[in-house]
C-alpha cells in the first residue's frame, strides 16, 4: 500500500525558534497533502491543506503565519512552526491522498515539544 | 458546521462477544463517512468507508441517515480488535476529514 512518512518523528525546541516537519509521500505523487494536529487524548483537528505549486488554504483559526507550508513538490510537503511556544506543543499528522481512489494515508505524526 | 461525535471513549468487551463503536454526525451536506483505525504504536489507516458497503476484519457500518449515525459493529470481537477507532466525516468537495474524538476498544480475554 501506499505510504506517507514523517520526518522527525520527535522533536523538542527551545522556545521562540522554528522547527521544520516533512511530510512525503513514499511510493505515490500527491497533489494535495493535509496537515492536522492532535492534543492529548483528542480527536484530530484539520489545519491546513498542502496543495503542490500553491498556496495552503488554512482552517479557521489556524494562523498561517504561524504555521507555514510549502509544497514544492508532488511528494514532499513541509510544516514549519515558526516562533515556537509552549502551547505548540503538540502531535502533528500529515495525511496524502492517493489519486485516483482518493484515499488519505496517514504519516506516523511527529511529536513537538517546545521548552 | 459538520460535526462528529463519539459518545463513548473507552469500550471494554469480552472476546467473541459483539462490538458496537457509536457515531453521530450533523452535516447539511450529503455525507461521506469512514472508520479509521489505529493500532498501537502504528499509524492511523482506514478501516472502511460507508460508499463501499465492505465488510472488513469484520466489521460493518451502515450508514442511517434519518438517525444521523454510522456505527461500527462486529458481532464476535477478537482481541486483536484493541485498538484506536475515529469515526469521520468528508466534506469540501471530499478533500477535507472531520474526525470524532475517537474510541479506545479493548478487548479481554
Amino acid at each position: 500500500g501506499a505510504v506517507v512518512s514523517q520526518h522527525p518523528s520527535r522533536v523538542i525546541c527551545k522556545s521562540g525558534t522554528s522547527v521544520k516537519i516533512e511530510c512525503r509521500s513514499l511510493d505515490f505523487q500527491a497533489t494535495t497533502m493535509f496537515w492536522y494536529r492532535q492534543f492529548p487524548k483528542q480527536s484530530l483537528m484539520l489545519m491546513a491543506t498542502s496543495n503542490e505549486g500553491s498556496k495552503a488554504t488554512y482552517e479557521q483559526g489556524v494562523e498561517k503565519d504561524k504555521f507555514l507550508i510549502n509544497h514544492a513538490s508532488l511528494t514532499l510537503s513541509t510544516l514549519t512552526v515558526t516562533s515556537a511556544h509552549p502551547e505548540d506543543s503538540s502531535f502533528y499528522i500529515c495525511s496524502a491522498r492517493l489519486a485516483g481512489t482518493g484515499e488519505l494515508f496517514f504519516g506516523e505524526g511527529s511529536r513537538l515539544t517546545v521548552l | 458546521a459538520q460535526r462528529v461525535t463519539q459518545p463513548e471513549k473507552l469500550l471494554s468487551v469480552f472476546k467473541g462477544a459483539p462490538v458496537e463503536l457509536k457515531c453521530n454526525y450533523s452535516y447539511s451536506g450529503s455525507p461521506e463517512l469512514f472508520w479509521y483505525v489505529q493500532y498501537s504504536r502504528q499509524r492511523l489507516q482506514l478501516l472502511l468507508r460507508h460508499i463501499s458497503r465492505e465488510s472488513i476484519k469484520g466489521f460493518t457500518a451502515d450508514l442511517n441517515k434519518g438517525e444521523t449515525s454510522f456505527h461500527l459493529k462486529k458481532p464476535f470481537a477478537q482481541e486483536e480488535d484493541s485498538a484506536m477507532y475515529y469515526c469521520a466525516l468528508s466534506w469540501g468537495g471530499g478533500n477535507k476529514l472531520t474526525f470524532g474524538t475517537g474510541t479506545q476498544l479493548k478487548v479481554e480475554l
